[in-house]
């Protein structure tokens, strides 16, 4: 399974654009890179998930280049609520037991 | 549907007690996890199904049992309680290829 790394902690405003980028230096052909987010006292929820190039969906992007090594969360025009852990997964989604490796993650803060 | 359900919410335990934390999924999902999360930290995988009657353990096993007797219950067992198993447990079930889905947690503290 690959190690992922993270920024521990990162703060912003409201308003603003936040990045979270993620290294994955030994993917796998099979992983997929998957982003899962934490708020205080729930589980975590799953965010966003792709293989290469660009993923949108209605509250991320993912961007990941063609050595697909790292990825970056992209979070536009955060507000308050988006205050939470996000955590950087890679997956096997070829099959099997689909076991996830949590990190600690990033810890996010808005800030008014 | 309601998704990934998990009693209790809340228990405290005295060391050398044993208790079972119940988790339920209505989604018809084949694979469940359980996972710990200590302060702080990421989750751990404690055991994992990939369907009735298979289970197998993850990452940290030890203290902990389980059983799948059908697709939607996973409970995990918990002999002899011990302070270091004090930890925040969440249940997640998924597909074939899908994502987890996560349960709420049950907060446990053994004193």
């Amino acid at each position: 399974l690959a190690k992922t790394t993270q920024p521990i902690s990162m703060d912003s405003y409201e308003g603003q654009e936040v990045n979270i980028t993620c290294s994955h230096n030994n993917i796998a052909t099979n992983d997929y890179i998957t982003w899962y987010q934490q708020f205080p006292s729930q589980g975590p929820r799953f965010i966003i998930q792709g293989y290469k190039t660009k993923v949108t969906n209605e509250v991320a992007s993912l961007f990941i280049p063609a050595d697909r090594k790292s990825s970056t969360l992209s979070l536009p025009r955060v507000s308050l609520s988006d205050t939470a852990v996000y955590y950087c997964l890679v997956v096997d989604r070829s099959g099997g037991y689909n076991k996830l490796i949590f990190g600690a993650g990033t810890r996010l803060a808005v800030h008014p | 549907n309601a998704g990934v359900t998990q009693t209790p919410k809340f228990r405290i335990l005295k060391i050398g007690q044993s208790m079972t934390l119940q988790c339920t999924q209505d989604m018809n999902h084949n694979y469940m996890y359980w996972y710990r999360q200590d302060p702080g930290m990421g989750l751990k995988l404690i055991y994992y199904s990939v369907g009735a009657g298979i289970t197998d353990k993850g990452e940290v096993p030890n203290g902990y049992n389980v059983s799948r007797s059908t697709t939607e219950d996973f409970p995990l067992r918990l002999e002899l309680a011990a302070p270091s198993q004090t930890s925040v447990y969440f249940c997640a079930s998924r597909r074939q290829t899908d994502t987890q889905y996560f349960g709420p947690g049950t907060r446990l503290t053994v004193l």
